[in-house]
């Protein structure tokens, strides 16, 4: 089965300064990958989907990008970060095809955000 | 308008009573339904999942949910809570490759 890293695992960093959070999977090939934003500990925002390399969709306008270099490998980043991009970021991976839906995501273990 | 709604932020229960947790989705057709755990500064962890079949699916850490859809609901349940079952819990829908998750509701067992 699948292994999700996220590193850095916590992270405070000043407003205006650049951001980037990396997500590395283990055990699988091709995966779908998903990084999602937890605010308040409660709701999840879907931030960007990748089915493969070079291939991102973004689910909100927003401060941050995505970017998937390597196929197990997803990057979350921002130039300027804004007091509201606080949270605690979650990297999540499914296999399967892109479209079929049946296939649960697994989930990593989060980096926690705080921007001062 | 939410697809994926569950409608109590915080359910509370006695350790060895029941436990149910409320979803309902509002898709039509034949869902794809997961329930998630996280617990405290973690990340989510897959429970259990409906994709067709018995209605009654069995799950890890002896949950199990019902679909339902002529109610349209997909409840957690478990028969004797834990003190360790406390976390917060969401619900699911798949959608095109992606989750449309719930709100999330916050299960507190006390001894």
């Amino acid at each position: 089965s699948q292994t999700i890293h996220q590193w850095p695992a916590t992270l405070v960093q000043p407003v205006g300064s650049p951001l980037s959070l990396e997500c590395t999977v283990e055990g699988t090939s091709n995966p779908n990958l998903y990084w999602y934003r937890q605010a308040a500990g409660r709701g999840l925002q879907l931030l960007f989907y990748s089915v493969g390399i070079g291939q991102i969709s973004s689910e909100v306008p927003q401060n941050l990008s995505a970017s998937r270099p390597q196929d197990r490998q997803f990057i979350l980043s921002s130039k300027k970060l804004l007091l509201s991009d606080s949270g605690f970021y979650l990297c999540a991976c499914r296999t399967g095809l892109a479209g079929v839906s049946y296939n649960e995501q697994f989930f990593g273990p989060g980096t926690r955000l705080t921007v001062l | 308008a939410q697809s994926v709604a569950q409608p109590e932020d915080q359910v509370n229960v006695a350790e060895g009573n029941p436990l149910t947790v409320k979803c309902t989705y509002s898709v039509s057709g034949n869902p794809y339904l997961f329930w998630y755990v996280q617990y405290p500064n973690r990340g989510l962890q897959f429970l259990l999942k409906y994709i067709t079949g018995d209605n009654l699916v069995k799950g890890s850490y002896g949950f199990e949910a019902e679909f339902n859809k002529s109610q349209t609901s997909f409840h957690l349940k478990k028969p004797s809570a834990l003190v360790s079952d406390s976390a917060l819990y969401f619900c699911a829908e798949a959608r095109g490759g992606k989750l449309i998750f719930g709100q999330g509701t916050e299960l507190s067992v006390k001894p």
